[in-house]
Order: structure tokens, then C-alpha cells, then sequence
């Protein structure tokens, strides 16, 4: 059973940077995994932010990047806003099916 | 903008069946892949199943194989989701959705409940 692995929770001040990643259990993650990084607030539904590793969708503020790094997927957030505090998935595709990763609760403080 | 409007949810038996549907508006839904994603109560989101655009192409997760069916009408730009032999464990808000790049959304789910 693939497993994706994300970091359970990072805290970042308002103005700073961090940087999620996502990684998979079958090896290194490369860009035929369509790395697509996704925000859940709470009692939402998810909202879309980046698809094939480091495209944004019209509403994805600048300051949210996709990249990998180090073998796995990565979603880097640039001068947080407290707004940005929401849990964050990654979605890989295994050709056939796809992975969510297990979550990312980013608190901004 | 995409709009996806799930509705069919509700509590049924371990061992029963249900059937969801979702509404789709706001894109062309005879052109996309469309998909079903599940989150348990106070959990991570898990993806259930995906159909090509003519509903000739279908994939599930594991969990799910043998048990639910995709499907869709495109001339109703409805999408359905067949569950049989629910199990306790499938108890979650289920999302529709258009994945990956544009067009893209979520719907706000519907919540199956299975319990005796």
C-alpha cells in the first residue's frame, strides 16, 4: 500500500517563509506524479492551489510555490499571512489511481 | 466557475447500499475527468475513484474496489457514485470533484453515515 508522507504540523510567523513537503513511499517524487498541493480550512471543502508540481490556479496568491525538492514534492509558502493557517494536502497520481498525502496543519503565530 | 452539488448522503445499515449524486455547472462536464474523494470525521481526505469523460474509463482505490461504482450521464452533467456493502469504516463527508488543472473545484460533500 503506497503511503505519501507529509510533515503532521509546522508553525511559521506572520511575514515568514516555510516550506512543506511531500513524500512518497515508493521512491523519489518526480513531475509524472503530478504533484497537486491543495487547503482545507476547517468545516470547508478543499480548495485547489498548485497542480502538476508548480502551477497555480487564477486565485492562488504569489506568495504560494510548488517545487521538488530533495526527491520529494514541495509547496513553499513566502511571507505568510494568518490567513494562510489551514491544513494542506498533496495529491499524487500513480497511474491509475492517485495518493493524498496524510496533511500538513500550518499554524501561523 | 465550476459549481459540483453532491446530494444522497445519509445513515444506512452495515451492509447496505447508497447512491450519490453530484451536480455539476459551470464547465464542460462531457470533457473532463471527474472524481470521488472521502474524509472520515476529523481525518485526511482519501481518493475514492476517478471516470474518464465518456464513462468508458474507471479506477478506484483499494478500499474500494469490487464494493462502489462510478459512473455519470453527460447529457444530465451528472456524476453518480454507487456504494454497496457498506462498511462502518466508510463512514465520511464524500466529495466530488474536478482534479488537477483547470477546470478544477470541489463540492461540499455529502455525509454517509454507516451504522446499525
Amino acid at each position: 500500500q503506497t503511503v505519501v508522507t507529509q510533515e503532521p504540523s509546522l508553525t511559521v510567523s506572520p511575514g515568514g517563509t516555510v516550506t512543506l513537503t511531500c513524500a512518497s513511499s515508493t521512491g523519489a517524487v518526480t513531475s509524472g506524479y503530478y504533484p497537486n498541493w491543495l487547503q482545507q480550512k476547517p468545516g470547508q471543502a478543499p480548495r485547489a492551489l498548485i497542480h502538476s508540481t508548480s502551477n497555480k490556479h487564477s486565485w492562488t496568491p504569489g506568495r504560494f510555490s510548488g517545487s521538488l525538492l530533495g526527491g520529494k514534492a514541495a509547496l513553499t509558502l513566502s511571507g505568510v499571512q494568518p490567513e494562510d493557517e489551514a491544513e494542506y494536502y498533496c495529491l499524487l497520481y500513480y497511474g491509475g489511481g492517485y495518493v493524498f498525502g496524510t496533511g500538513t496543519k500550518v499554524t501561523v503565530l | 466557475e465550476v459549481q459540483l452539488v453532491e446530494s444522497g448522503g445519509g445513515l444506512v445499515q452495515p451492509g447496505g447500499s447508497l447512491r450519490l449524486s453530484c451536480a455539476a455547472s459551470g464547465f464542460t462536464f462531457s470533457s473532463n475527468w471527474m472524481h470521488w474523494v472521502r474524509q472520515a470525521p476529523g481525518k485526511g481526505l482519501v481518493w475514492v475513484s476517478r471516470i474518464n469523460p465518456d464513462g468508458s474509463s474507471t479506477d478506484y482505490a483499494d478500499s474500494v474496489k469490487g464494493r462502489f461504482s462510478i459512473s455519470r450521464d453527460n447529457a444530465k452533467n451528472t456524476l453518480y457514485l454507487q456504494m454497496d456493502s457498506l462498511r462502518a469504516e466508510d463512514t465520511a463527508v464524500y466529495h466530488c470533484a474536478r482534479i488537477g488543472g483547470d477546470p478544477v473545484g470541489w463540492g461540499q460533500g455529502t455525509l454517509v453515515t454507516v451504522s446499525s
